[in-house]
C-alpha cells in the first residue's frame, strides 16, 4: 500500500547548489502539489501538476525555482542557487481525478537545509 | 483571495480536558477538510466535510461545518497525549482547486 512517496527525506545543500526534491504520487493519482513549511507556521501552496502539465504555479517564485511532472516518473521541484532562506519543510501531496472533491494525501517531505 | 484563518495558534491543556480549534473562511466554501501532522512529521488527513451544518465524529473528535459554509470547528474531547500535534484546516471554493490552509492549531497535552 505504497502512499505518496518523497526522496530524500533530508537534504544538505551549501548556499548557490541546487536541489532536487522528487514526488512520486500515490498509485491511481494524476494530481501532485507542492507545498512548502517554514517551521512554526502553516503550508504555503507553491505548483499544481498534472502529468506533463503545470497548472498553477502561483505560489512558486519566478526565480531558481521550478517543478516539473513528467509522463514517466516522479516529480522534481527544482531549487537552483539555494539560500538560506529556502531552508525548510517541503511537502508533495497527491490527490485523484476529481480535484474539487478528492483529499490530498500527502508525503513525509523533504527538509532542505540550506548551510 | 480566499483567506482562512485558524485560531488559536496554540493551546495548552491538562491531559482530560476539552479541546476546540476554529476555522473562518472569507468565502463560502464547497467544501473543508482537516489534517493532523505530528511534531516532525507530515499532515494527515482526517476528514472532510461538504454539507451545511454537517457534523462527523470519530472517537473523540468531532468536526462542524458551519451553516453558512464559512466557518468549522475542531472538539477533541477528554484529551490525550497521542493527540499533540498541529491541527490544520483547509477550506476550497467553488471552481478552485487549491485548498486555503489555515495557519494551524498546535495543541499540547500536559500529562
Amino acid at each position: 500500500n505504497a502512499g505518496v512517496m518523497q526522496n530524500p527525506r533530508h537534504l544538505v545543500r551549501r548556499r548557490g547548489q541546487e536541489a532536487r526534491l522528487r514526488c512520486s504520487p500515490m498509485k491511481g493519482h494524476s494530481h501532485v502539489y507542492w507545498y512548502r513549511q517554514l517551521p512554526e507556521e502553516g503550508l504555503k501552496f507553491m505548483v499544481y501538476l498534472q502529468k506533463e502539465n503545470i497548472i498553477d504555479e502561483s505560489g512558486m517564485p519566478k526565480e531558481r525555482f521550478s517543478a516539473e511532472f513528467p509522463k514517466e516518473g516522479p516529480s522534481i521541484l527544482r531549487i537552483q542557487q539555494v539560500v538560506r532562506g529556502d531552508s525548510a519543510a517541503y511537502f508533495c501531496a497527491s490527490s485523484g481525478t476529481d480535484v474539487s472533491t478528492d483529499t490530498q494525501y500527502f508525503g513525509p517531505g523533504t527538509r532542505l537545509t540550506v548551510l | 483571495g480566499q483567506q482562512v484563518m485558524q485560531i488559536p495558534q496554540y493551546q495548552h491543556v491538562q491531559e482530560g480536558e476539552d479541546f476546540t480549534t476554529y476555522c473562518n473562511s472569507s468565502t463560502t466554501l464547497s467544501n473543508i477538510q482537516w489534517y493532523k501532522q505530528r511534531p516532525g512529521g507530515h499532515p494527515v488527513f482526517l476528514i472532510q466535510l461538504v454539507k451545511s451544518g454537517e457534523v462527523k465524529k470519530q472517537k473523540r473528535l468531532t468536526f462542524q461545518f458551519g451553516e453558512a459554509k464559512k466557518n468549522s470547528s475542531l472538539h477533541i474531547t477528554a484529551t490525550q497525549t497521542t493527540d499533540v500535534g498541529t491541527y490544520f484546516c483547509a477550506g476550497l471554493s467553488g471552481g478552485s482547486y487549491i485548498p486555503t490552509f489555515g495557519r494551524g492549531t498546535s495543541l499540547i497535552v500536559h500529562p
